[in-house]
């Protein structure tokens, strides 16, 4: 059972406009939630974090928006450019205790035309 | 301050065989993750290591094991290896645990032919 989806494999935008990558979760206990970019041949790299207990984080041109009761967030980033191609994962995290971990999703990968 | 390592960073291996990965952790991090991806599947969480013991494991048979020495270092084996084991094996490091920001090394890709 997926427990963090990310329902559209692949997005492409023309440099400059909005990329809004999409991730909705059905565990309600899901209490913190974090976007990685990837390149190939590289790690996972963290890009921004929000808690349950806020709807929006910024920073610089990403900014992240949950919505608890759609179970739903998503990822802006304004304007994009080139170097934005990448596989961005949603992750969420069901707490902070021992048994606690973070949950990823498939990914999304985002092509930017210059 | 130097990243989180891996190594090896290629590996191919016979089926039945057993492998040994490492990682390297960012110096002062004491929780390491271990993480299968393969194609289409995303990051699925094999288990974390935080002061030299397991914290939390994930859904995968007991073929995989790991260990963190005292020094933060981890490793991880796969023992009997099967062809569906292939995939790109990634650690992560963090100060405060799995479930916060991690850092993650550049994988080992494992191919068992």
């Amino acid at each position: 059972d997926q427990q963090v989806k990310q329902n559209s494999p692949s997005l492409s935008v023309q440099e400059g406009r909005i990329s809004i990558l999409n991730c909705d979760y059905t565990n309600s206990m899901f209490d913190y939630f974090l976007w990685y970019k990837k390149y190939p041949a590289e790690g996972p790299t963290f890009l921004i974090s929000i808690s349950s207990i806020k709807d929006k984080n910024e920073d610089g041109r990403f900014t992240v928006f949950l919505n608890k009761s759609a179970k739903h967030l998503s990822l802006h980033i304004v304007p994009s450019q080139p170097g934005d191609s990448a596989v961005y994962f949603c992750a969420a995290s069901d707490g902070t205790g021992a048994n606690s971990k973070l949950t990823f999703g498939k990914g999304i990968t985002l092509s930017v035309r210059p | 301050k130097a990243g989180v390592t891996q190594t090896p960073r290629y590996l191919i291996k016979t089926r039945g065989q057993q492998v040994t990965l490492s990682c390297s952790p960012i110096s002062g991090h004491r929780s390491v993750s271990w993480y299968q991806q393969t194609p289409g599947q995303g990051l699925q969480f094999l288990f974390e290591y935080f002061s030299e013991t397991q914290r939390n494991k994930g859904n995968f048979p007991g073929r995989f094991s790991g260990r963190q020495f005292s020094n933060s270092r981890s490793e991880m084996n796969v023992s009997t290896l099967e062809l569906g084991d292939s995939a790109l094996y990634l650690c992560a490091s963090s100060l405060r645990g799995a479930t916060y920001e991690q850092y993650f090394g550049p994988g080992t890709r494992l191919t068992v032919t």
